[in-house]
């Protein structure tokens, strides 16, 4: 079946350091990916996606790129800030499933001054 | 407000009672699904509900889940008989199609004792 596995958190950073978190998927045919975030409080929500190979979703200085050769699809920023700190989700979604997503286990990011 | 709207925000139940969790969606959206979420696990798919059409059930996990959806707006998830393994974050999201950007509600805490 498919799946999707996550860096396991919690990471914590110092303000304005570079981020990464893994994102790798298990998937019969070509998916299309997202990551959501979820601040504390809040629902999750959209952070960015991309809908096929090499594609590259950017938001909020956020950025991830579909690599098919080594099915990830990893989340990066450049400089973090505090108000970062969510909980990160990757999930991908299969052509027909409608919104039917499958999500990794999500990752927290803790931006420390 | 204009977003998901979930209730309760917090259940706690003893085993074997019913509960019912309540899903107000954006208004206008034709789409809307059920997750779960479970201590340490990805977000689960349960139920997808899209306009008209019979809902996907695929994900529920047992007979003792149920949901529907009154009038293509509100809808209610019940679990019957339940179990200390139902204790889980219920989240709802809606979208405007069946492929759109989800929104998702804050999610109904259930604790069952």
């Amino acid at each position: 079946g498919n799946s999707v596995t996550q860096m396991e958190g919690p990471v914590t950073l110092s303000e304005e350091a570079f981020l990464t978190i893994n994102c790798t998927y298990t998937a019969t045919g070509y998916p299309s990916l997202f990551w959501y975030v979820q601040y504390p409080g809040e629902g999750l929500q959209l952070l960015l996606k991309a809908t096929k190979a090499d594609d590259k979703g950017s938001n909020k200085g956020f950025e991830a790129t579909y690599r098919k050769e080594t099915t990830s699809f990893h989340l990066e920023k450049g400089s973090v800030q505090v108000s970062d700190s969510a909980v990160y989700f990757c999930a991908l979604r299969m052509t027909g499933g409608g919104n039917k997503l499958t999500f990794g286990t999500g990752t927290q990011l803790k931006v420390e001054l | 407000g204009a977003g998901v709207s979930q209730s309760p925000s917090n259940k706690v139940t003893e085993k074997g009672k019913d509960v019912e969790l309540r899903c107000d969606p954006i208004s206008g959206h034709t789409a809307l699904y059920w997750y779960r979420q479970s201590l340490g696990q990805g977000l689960e798919f349960l139920i997808y509900f899209q306009g008209n059409s019979a809902p996907d059930k695929s994900g529920l996990p047992s007979d003792r889940f149920s949901a529907e959806r009154t009038g293509g707006s509100v809808s209610t998830l019940t679990i019957q008989r339940t179990q200390q393994e139902d204790s889980a974050v219920y989240l709802c999201a809606s979208s405007w199609t069946a492929t759109g950007e989800l929104f998702f509600g804050e999610g109904s805490r259930l604790t069952v004792l």
